[in-house]
């Protein structure tokens, strides 16, 4: 079963910083996902991939399928962004289970 | 607009009662999950349908059942025998299972007490 591990759980930062959120995962992928989650609890997908680099807006995802590592980057971080950011996998293509990390609390201070 | 919706948002049921959440999407997707979560807990597949008239258990199955009667369609009971069933449960769903994104309902905040 694959582990999947965030950091950092969490994160408090000033607006307009760089902000970086990790996951390891330690099986093999077909793919990534990132979510977000606000406070009032509804999920929303960012990006899925498998490999390589998506960039959408502010928000860029890079995937190390070699180092089973990814990282979620936002620029020009705004209080807007505070939420739960949620990695999850997928370990093959065609199967319908994802495992996820239990998520990094962002804070972005005004 | 095309989404997931789920009904109520919020539910208070006392224990012993069998509980069940709506979860209805209008994206035309084969397949739908349903998921729980706890505080500090990533989310855990509850069961999930990849068409209608079939369910899969997924990692904690026991205390719940549900039905996919029509492909719009996918509710979850939330049994007395759910031993602890207070949790945030989500729905979500997925149009070429496992190569598309999930779309994930609102929630509900079940309570029981």
């Amino acid at each position: 079963k694959n582990e999947v591990e965030q950091s950092p759980q969490n994160l408090t930062a000033q607006e307009g910083e760089f902000i970086t959120i990790n996951c390891s995962y330690s099986v093999g992928i077909s793919a990534l996902h990132w979510l977000q989650q606000h406070p009032g609890g509804g999920i929303v997908s960012l990006f899925m991939l498998s490999s390589g680099k998506k960039k959408h807006g502010r928000l860029i995802a890079t995937i190390n399928i070699q180092e089973k590592h990814s990282s979620l980057h936002i620029t020009a971080s705004h209080p807007r962004d505070s939420a739960v950011y949620i990695c999850a996998v997928r370990e093959r293509l065609g199967n319908e289970k994802l495992t996820f990390g239990t998520g990094t609390r962002l804070t972005i201070i005004p | 607009d095309g989404g997931i919706t789920q009904s109520p948002k919020y539910l208070f049921r006392k224990e012993g009662q069998n509980v069940t959440l709506s979860c209805e999407q209008n994206l035309n997707h084969d397949a739908m999950y349903w998921y729980r979560q706890d505080p500090g807990q990533g989310l855990r597949l509850i069961y999930y349908s990849q068409i209608v008239n079939d369910f899969q258990k997924g990692d904690i199955a026991e205390g719940y059942s549900v039905s996919r009667e029509k492909k719009e369609s996918f509710p979850l009971t939330v049994t007395s025998a759910q031993k602890n069933p207070t949790a945030f449960y989500l729905c979500a769903s997925t149009g070429l299972a496992g190569v598309s994104e999930q779309y994930f309902g609102p929630g509900t905040r079940l309570t029981v007490t």
